[in-house]
């Protein structure tokens, strides 16, 4: 079975610009969670989806959205690009609420 | 939310079990203890998970305390690829506001 796919693997932006990244889970999980890691902060949860409905939040400003579409696959959408930003992009997907959490490689997102 | 403590690092031989220690001292009744390991540049990837019993799977076994206070991640026979940052963390169910904290960092030497 195919693990969690993110591409793209390497971004590099601009400040002020926005960007998408898209995660495809594993087939079958309907959940799609994302998180950003960097070396101070460690990982912070961004959002949860499920059945194309966020579920849960994590404390971050509205430049930070998502999405999931019919066949589980999400999207998440940076705006405004700040240097703060660059960070390892993660996404994680579930089957249930028990079953573990697959996390994909990452999109390493790069602001200068 | 329960945290866990874990030692920064530590170095194992080719070959041999690496034990992984975790402690979980205000761990609730209803959190998993799950384990992770993420090799530089790469997403995390899961290991192992339970409740209360011990679990063994194709990767590694984990063992629980009797009290759930802490538990213990086995790599039976450690490998070079096997060096990662292993972070030991507690669930529950439905929950995704995983927090990591700093991880072993596990340095399996030739």
């Amino acid at each position: 079975k195919a693990g969690v796919t993110q591409t793209p693997r390497y971004l590099i932006k601009t400040r002020g610009q926005q960007v998408t990244l898209s995660c495809s889970p594993i087939s079958g999980h309907r959940s799609v969670s994302w998180y950003q890691q960097t070396p101070g902060q460690g990982l912070q949860f961004l959002f949860e989806y499920f059945s194309e409905t966020q579920r849960n939040k994590g404390n971050f400003p509205g430049r930070f959205s998502g999405r999931q579409f019919s066949n589980s696959r999400s999207e998440m959408n940076v705006s405004t690009l700040e240097l703060g930003d660059s960070a390892l992009y993660l996404c994680a997907s579930s089957s249930t609420a028990n079953s573990p959490l697959h996390f994909g490689n990452g999109t390493r997102l790069t602001v200068t | 939310d329960a945290k866990t403590t874990q030692p920064t690092s530590m170095d194992c031989a080719e070959g041999r079990a690496a034990n992984l220690p975790c402690n979980h001292s205000t761990i609730s009744g209803n959190e998993y203890v799950y384990w992770y390991r993420q090799i530089h540049s790469q997403g995390p990837q899961y290991i192992i998970h339970g409740l209360k019993n011990n679990e063994t799977n194709e990767m590694a076994s984990l063992i629980i305390t009797e009290d759930r206070k802490s538990s213990t991640l086995i790599l039976p026979h450690a490998t070079l690829r096997d060096t990662a940052v292993y972070y030991c963390i507690v669930r529950v169910p439905n929950d995704y506001k995983l927090s990591f904290g700093a991880g072993t960092t596990v340095t399996v030497r030739a």
